[in-house]
């Protein structure tokens, strides 16, 4: 079975710092992938997606996030965070004509001011 | 704007009740989810359906089950609550699997005494 991993737990940064969180997914076959953001107290909401194409993908907030086929990997980027953007963030994972979604456990990141 | 409403956001029953958690969407979408949300274990999907009355299993479908008899309307069955469901539920919506995007709700807190 399809599984997502993601690396860090908790993440905490001051405020300007880079951001990388990893996530590395198990299915060898074509997949859909997706980093979502769960701000505190808020819904979960889309933060970019990689269907095919250009692997960098550039999402909303300044995100990004670089798809590596031989790593299996959909790592999130931020040149320099803001306080702002403390929150969980999941990654997601769903194979090519599946409707299933799988994601995995989270990362708190939590932005000194 | 898109929409998925659940219908209660927190919920307190006791062991052995019949619970009944419900979802609608108002975008027209083919797809509908639970996953069940925990601290540590991420989203967990529970339940999908891809058309009105089909379902499929997720990853935990045990002592759940899912109703879909109308395509804007997803709802979640505890038969028989035990204290191990006391949890986070969100019900979420997607176009098709080719668009991928999940639009979430705001989320039902059950707890099981």
């Amino acid at each position: 079975a399809q599984s997502v991993s993601q690396h860090n737990h908790h993440v905490i940064l001051s405020e300007a710092a880079s951001l990388e969180l990893g996530c590395n997914y198990s299915y060898g076959g074509t997949v859909n992938l997706f980093w979502y953001v769960q701000y505190p107290g808020q819904h979960l909401q889309l933060l970019l997606k990689y269907f095919s194409g250009d692997p960098l993908v550039k999402g909303i907030k300044g995100f990004e996030a670089e798809f590596i086929k031989s790593k299996f990997s959909f790592n999130l980027r931020k040149p320099s965070v803001q306080w702002s953007d403390t929150a969980e963030y999941f990654c997601a994972v769903n194979e090519e004509r599946d409707d299933k979604i799988i994601f995995g456990k989270g990362t708190r990141l939590h932005i000194l001011p | 704007d898109v929409k998925v409403t659940q219908s209660s956001r927190y919920l307190v029953k006791r062991t052995g009740e019949k619970v009944f958690l419900e979802c609608v969407q108002d975008m027209d979408h083919e797809n509908m989810f639970w996953y069940r949300q925990d601290p540590g274990l991420g989203l967990r999907l529970i339940y999908f359906s891809y058309d009105v009355k089909m379902k499929e299993k997720g990853d935990i479908p045990e002592g759940y089950s899912v109703s879909r008899e109308k395509k804007e309307r997803f709802s979640l069955i505890l038969e028989s609550a035990s204290t191990n469901q006391t949890s986070m539920y969100l019900c979420a919506s997607s176009l098709s699997s080719i668009t991928g995007e999940l639009f979430f709700g705001e989320g039902s807190r059950l707890t099981v005494l």
